[in-house]
């Protein structure tokens, strides 16, 4: 059962624009969904995060749109550079017993941006 | 300051041979757990250690892994009697709370 789907699986954009990363959660009972972006050869980096209590958060070009609803979140990078080609992960988790945040991924994304 | 450090980076082993990753948390972080990232099921939970205990080993994939803490602080992944399908990136990551800084990763090859 996968219980976090991240669409679509790689996104080519130019320079400058706004690629769209989605995903899509089962369990209402998550309340942290971080981003990670991750470089080949390299561990995740954790990039943005947010609760569900609110609707969107920004830190820098990143933003993170929530809605709780429809039990979606996306990611968009504005002003899209070549450096930011890798790898995004979304994912979710929930304290279940003991201060365990054990995250749950999806499949990532493969981001590419032309110059 | 000095983030999660893991040892080695690459490791060739030979079916059947037992392997030791090694996890060093960022200094302070109570919380460590360990991922498995391979092309065909992603990045998947293994293990979560508080302190010195592990109270959640729900991602082990059999009785041929098994990890420990010590002193709150490093902590060793084993994989006994190695087979081709455990060959995948092993992550570490620690934590003080929700979010979870991971380390570089340990490549294990099984041949």
């Amino acid at each position: 059962q996968q219980q976090v789907k991240q669409s679509p699986q790689s996104l080519i954009v130019q320079k400058g624009g706004i690629p769209i990363i989605n995903c899509a959660y089962e369990n209402t009972a998550f309340d942290y969904f971080p981003w990670y972006q991750q470089f080949p050869g390299k561990g995740p980096a954790l990039l943005i995060a947010i609760r569900p209590d609110v609707s969107e958060k920004k830190e820098g070009r990143f933003t993170i749109s929530f809605n709780k609803s429809a039990k979606q979140f996306s990611l968009h990078i504005m002003d899209s550079q070549p450096g930011d080609s890798a790898t995004y992960f979304c994912a979710a988790s929930m304290e279940s017993g003991g201060s365990n945040y054990k995250l749950t991924f999806g499949k990532g994304t493969l981001l590419t941006v032309n110059p | 300051g000095a983030g999660v450090s893991q040892s080695p980076s690459n490791k060739v082993t030979e079916k059947g041979k037992d392997v030791e990753l090694r996890c060093d948390p960022i200094s302070g972080h109570t919380a460590l757990y360990w991922y498995r990232q391979s092309l065909g099921q992603g990045l998947e939970f293994l293990i979560y250690f508080q302190g010195n205990s592990a109270p959640d080993k729900s991602g082990l994939p059999s009785d041929r892994f098994s990890a420990e803490r010590t002193g709150g602080s490093v902590s060793t992944l084993t994989i006994q009697r190695t087979q081709q399908e455990d060959s995948a990136v092993y992550l570490c990551a620690s934590s003080s709370g929700p979010k979870q800084y991971f380390g570089p990763g340990t490549r294990l090859t099984v041949l």
